[in-house]
């Protein structure tokens, strides 16, 4: 099974500034990878796949970058309604498909 | 429009067993993958396993064997899962979440069914 790390933790960043959430997996998952933005009492949302690619409907200020085992999902200029708990996905070597513990991303 | 309908709420005792719908609409459910997906209280989101409407293929998490049955409906647009022997570890919200383009993501997602075990 593969695991997947997410770093920090939580993340404080104030509005307007650049946030950067990191994910690494335990080996290779090409460029399988996800991204998804969850809000308390909500369901995921998808906000990247294959790594850079932007789903349907989601702003430029989201942008996904990585291969292999080192991600990166960055939010270049914070708004109110990006403070959420974001989780990445890796799809490549399934079942199971397998989740990072997620980053809660706080307003500082 | 595109959208995933899950069942309401459950109350389980331990060893019971509980079954989830998810039905689908405004696109063509026998062409897609769904997923379920659970999320215990506070915790982080658990991939449990897939089906595929089309061909009824199904994958599961290893620690789910045994205990889980995933089928679907074409006739309903409707997938189901089926989670037996019941322990409050499996106190969570599940969601499922359609394939998107099959690459494994997942685009669209039910609102969620909380499954509560307790005696």
């Amino acid at each position: 099974e593969i695991v997947m790390t997410q770093a920090p933790a939580t993340l404080s960043v104030s509005p307007g500034e650049r946030a950067t959430l990191s994910c690494r997996a335990s080996q290779s998952v090409s460029s399988d990878l996800a991204w998804y933005q969850q809000k308390p009492g909500q369901a995921p949302r998808l906000l990247i796949f294959g790594a850079s690619t932007r789903a349907t409907g989601i702003p430029a200020r989201f942008s996904g970058s990585g291969f292999g085992t080192e991600f990166t999902l960055t939010i270049s200029s914070l708004q109110s309604e990006d403070f959420a708990v974001y989780y990445c996905q890796q799809y490549n070597n399934w079942p199971p498909s397998t989740f990072g513990q997620g980053t809660k991303l706080e307003i500082k | 429009q595109v959208q995933l309908v899950q069942s309401g709420a459950e109350v389980k005792k331990p060893g019971a067993s509980v079954k989830v719908s998810c039905k689908a609409s405004g696109f063509n459910f026998a062409t897609f993958g769904f997923n379920w997906v659970r999320q215990a209280p506070g915790q982080g989101l658990e991939w449990m396993g897939w089906i595929s409407p089309f061909n009824d293929n199904t994958k599961h998490a290893q620690k789910f064997q045994g205990r889980v049955t995933m089928t679907a409906d074409t006739s309903t647009s409707t997938a189901y899962l089926d989670l037996r022997s019941l322990t409050s570890d499996d106190t969570a919200v599940y969601y499922c979440a359609r394939d998107h383009d099959s690459t494994g993501a997942m685009d669209v997602w039910g609102q969620g069914t909380t499954v509560i075990v307790s005696s």
